[in-house]
Parts: C-alpha cells; sequence; structure tokens
C-alpha cells in the first residue's frame, strides 16, 4: 500500500533557525513527488515537484530534495511568514492522477 | 500556476438539507478533478476522483449516495453533500491536474457547517 509519513508533526523555530522537514514514501514507482504549503483555512498552495532520485528544486528560502526513500524540504533562515503547515504528497505509477498525502508539519517560526 | 476556484468558501446549513459545493478550474481544462476532506489540524483524506463524462470513484469507505459527484465539463465539478448532518461538518477542499504526473492545484476550500 502507498504511504507518505511525514515528520516531525511540529517543529519551532527561532527566527533565522534552519533546519529540515522530513518526507518518508513507499510506493510501488514513484512518478512524482510534491511538497504544499498550507494557511489555517485555505488550500494547499503548490511548492515543488519532484520526480527522480537526485533532483532538487529552490524557491526563496526553501529547498526540496529527494532521494529513493524519502524527501527533504529544507528551509533556511526563515522569517515568521514561512509558519505554516507543510505537506508532502506522491502520485505512483500505478494510481493515474491519484495523490496520496501524508499528515503535514506544521512549522512556527518565532520572531 | 493553474487557477482553481471553489465555491462557497463557507456555508452553514441545516440538517437533513443538501448542499452544492462547486469547483472550477479557470484557466485550463481538467479531466480529472478530486475532493477531499480535513478534520482540524489533520491532513487531506481523498474522498473522490470525478472523472469528466462518467462516474466518479470513491474511496474506500466514503459513501457514493450521501456525496454525490457531479463532472459535468472539463472546467466544473460539483460535490452535494445530501442530507447533511452535523458529522457531514468539516472543510472540503478539490482539486485539478494538469495531467498524469503533474502538480495538483487545489481550490480555496469549503468550510461546511451543518446545525
Amino acid at each position: 500500500e502507498d504511504q507518505v509519513t511525514q515528520s516531525p508533526e511540529a517543529l519551532r523555530l527561532q527566527e533565522g533557525e534552519s533546519s529540515s522537514l522530513n518526507c518518508s514514501y513507499t510506493v510501488s514507482g514513484l512518478r512524482g513527488l510534491f511538497w504544499y504549503r498550507q494557511d489555517p483555512g485555505k488550500g494547499p498552495e503548490f511548492l515543488f515537484t519532484l520526480y527522480s532520485a537526485g533532483e532538487e528544486k529552490e524557491k526563496e528560502r526553501l529547498k526540496a530534495t529527494l532521494t529513493k526513500k524519502e524527501s527533504f524540504l529544507h528551509i533556511t533562515a526563515p522569517k515568521p511568514e514561512d509558519s505554516a503547515t507543510y505537506l508532502c504528497a506522491v502520485q505512483a505509477l500505478s494510481s493515474a492522477s491519484k495523490i496520496i498525502f501524508g499528515s503535514g508539519t506544521r512549522l512556527s517560526i518565532r520572531p | 500556476g493553474a487557477v482553481v476556484s471553489q465555491h462557497p468558501s463557507r456555508v452553514i446549513c441545516k440538517s437533513g438539507t443538501s448542499v452544492k459545493i462547486e469547483c472550477r478550474s479557470l484557466d485550463f481544462q481538467a479531466t480529472t478533478m478530486f475532493w477531499y476532506r480535513q478534520f482540524p489540524k489533520q491532513s487531506l483524506m481523498l474522498m473522490a476522483t470525478s472523472n469528466e463524462g462518467s462516474k466518479a470513484t470513491y474511496e474506500q469507505g466514503v459513501e457514493k449516495d450521501k456525496f454525490l459527484i457531479n463532472h459535468a465539463s472539463l472546467t466544473l465539478s460539483t460535490l452535494t453533500v445530501t442530507s447533511a448532518h452535523p458529522e457531514d461538518s468539516s472543510f472540503y477542499i478539490c482539486s485539478a491536474s494538469l495531467g498524469t504526473g503533474a502538480e495538483a492545484f487545489f481550490g480555496q476550500g469549503t468550510r461546511l457547517t451543518v446545525v
């Protein structure tokens, strides 16, 4: 069964304190891995898509990396406005367009 | 990125009534859309896959007679919660992608409260 596990469940950082969020996945062939940001009461906002091990993508203070078993979302020198829930999701080769989400990491950045 | 619009953003209804939620892809055609439900502080739970011109595919445990999905065109899918009860109160979100392997874009979500 396809599965996505994110850790930690919650993370509190001081402004400027860099860290990483983890997404471990088990799929019968990965078609794509996605990172989203979700603010309270809103739909998820797309951040990155990764397709193959070794791939990296960057956007402002965020960088996503991918291995054969997990993905990391690195956040460098975060600001309070980076506070949100970060969701990881995967699409398996066997599942057409269906996307399965992890439980998310609630990130809080203190000024 | 592509834009997906969901309406309404909030709705309060009486127990026993039905509520319709619309999901539109504004700048692209979506043969497939997805409907999710999200409980507080939890992740998105896929309810069903909506296919244009054919019946929706429901996930295990989701009542198809309670959550009616219609995908009448390449830009519009609707979710109707029939005979709503307080336990149906939740945050419902739709998404659409540009194709298999492509990222999905999400609507703003609909907060449903059944009183």
